[in-house]
C-alpha cells in the first residue's frame, strides 16, 4: 500500500467554483502534513502546512482528520491561476522522510 | 537569497557514463534531500542528509551516491547511468529533519539517459 494516495483527477472547474481534494495516508503515526503546488515542469512550492486539525489561508483551507487518516484541501472562488497539480505530503514517523502523493491535476476554465 | 539552486538544468548521458548533480542552499538549513520525479510515481526520496556530516538512504537509493560537502552543498552522483535513471531530479532543504519543517525545492535537473 502506498504511503500517500491522492485522486489524480483531472479536475476541470469553472472560474469561481469551489473544489476539494482529498488525500489519505497509511501510517497512523505520521507527524506533519503539507500541501504543495506544482506547475508544469517546475519545482513543487509550499502552499500550506496543516497544523492540528486544519489551517486556513485566504481562499485555501486544509483539514486533517487523524482518525480517518486523510487530509483535504478546499479552494474557494477558483482563479485561472490556480491551475496546477496539487501534491499531498506527509512527514514520516521518524521525521526524516517526506512522502509525496502523485498529485491531483486542477484546470480552472474561463 | 537564491534559495535552493541546482546545476545543471538539463543533461543527456549515454548508458554507463557518470555525472554529478550539484545542489546548494543559502537558507542555513540543516537538512537536505534528493528526489526523483517520474510520471505517475510522484516524488521519491533517493537520499537525505539530516545534518552536515550525515547521509541516509531514502526509498530509491540504488545506483546513486551522495556527498554532503558542507552545510550548504549536497551532491548526487550517478556512477554508471542507466536508462531507468531518466527522470527529473529535485534537491530540497529544510531547517530540521522532522516536525513542521517545510521543504523548499530547487528548480530541478532534467536528465535523459540514452
Amino acid at each position: 500500500r502506498k504511503e500517500v494516495e491522492q485522486d489524480p483527477g483531472p479536475f476541470n472547474v469553472p472560474e469561481g467554483a469551489t473544489v476539494a481534494f482529498n488525500c489519505t495516508y497509511s501510517n497512523s503515526a505520521s507527524q506533519s502534513f503539507f500541501w504543495y503546488r506544482q506547475d508544469c515542469r517546475k519545482e513543487p512550492k509550499l502552499l500550506m502546512s496543516v497544523y492540528s486539525s486544519g489551517n486556513e489561508d485566504g481562499r485555501f483551507t486544509a483539514q486533517l482528520n487523524r482518525a480517518s487518516q486523510y487530509i483535504s484541501l478546499l479552494i474557494r472562488d477558483s482563479k485561472l491561476s490556480d491551475s496546477a497539480t496539487y501534491l499531498c505530503v506527509v512527514n514520516s514517523f521518524t521525521g526524516n522522510q517526506f512522502y509525496f502523493g502523485t498529485g491531483t491535476s486542477l484546470t480552472v476554465i474561463p | 537569497n537564491a534559495g535552493v539552486t541546482q546545476t545543471p538544468k538539463f543533461q543527456v548521458l549515454k548508458t554507463g557514463q557518470s555525472m554529478t548533480l550539484q545542489c546548494a542552499q543559502d537558507m542555513n538549513h540543516n537538512s537536505m534531500y534528493w528526489y526523483r520525479q517520474d510520471p505517475g510515481m510522484g516524488l521519491r526520496l533517493i537520499y537525505y542528509s539530516a545534518s552536515e556530516g550525515t547521509t541516509d538512504k531514502g526509498e530509491v537509493p540504488n545506483g546513486y551516491n551522495v556527498s554532503r560537502l558542507n552545510k550548504r552543498e549536497f551532491s548526487l552522483r550517478l556512477e554508471s547511468a542507466a536508462p531507468s535513471q531518466t527522470s527529473v531530479y529535485f534537491c530540497a532543504s529544510s531547517m530540521l529533519a522532522g516536525g513542521y519543517n517545510e521543504q523548499f525545492f530547487g528548480p530541478g535537473t532534467r536528465l535523459t539517459v540514452l
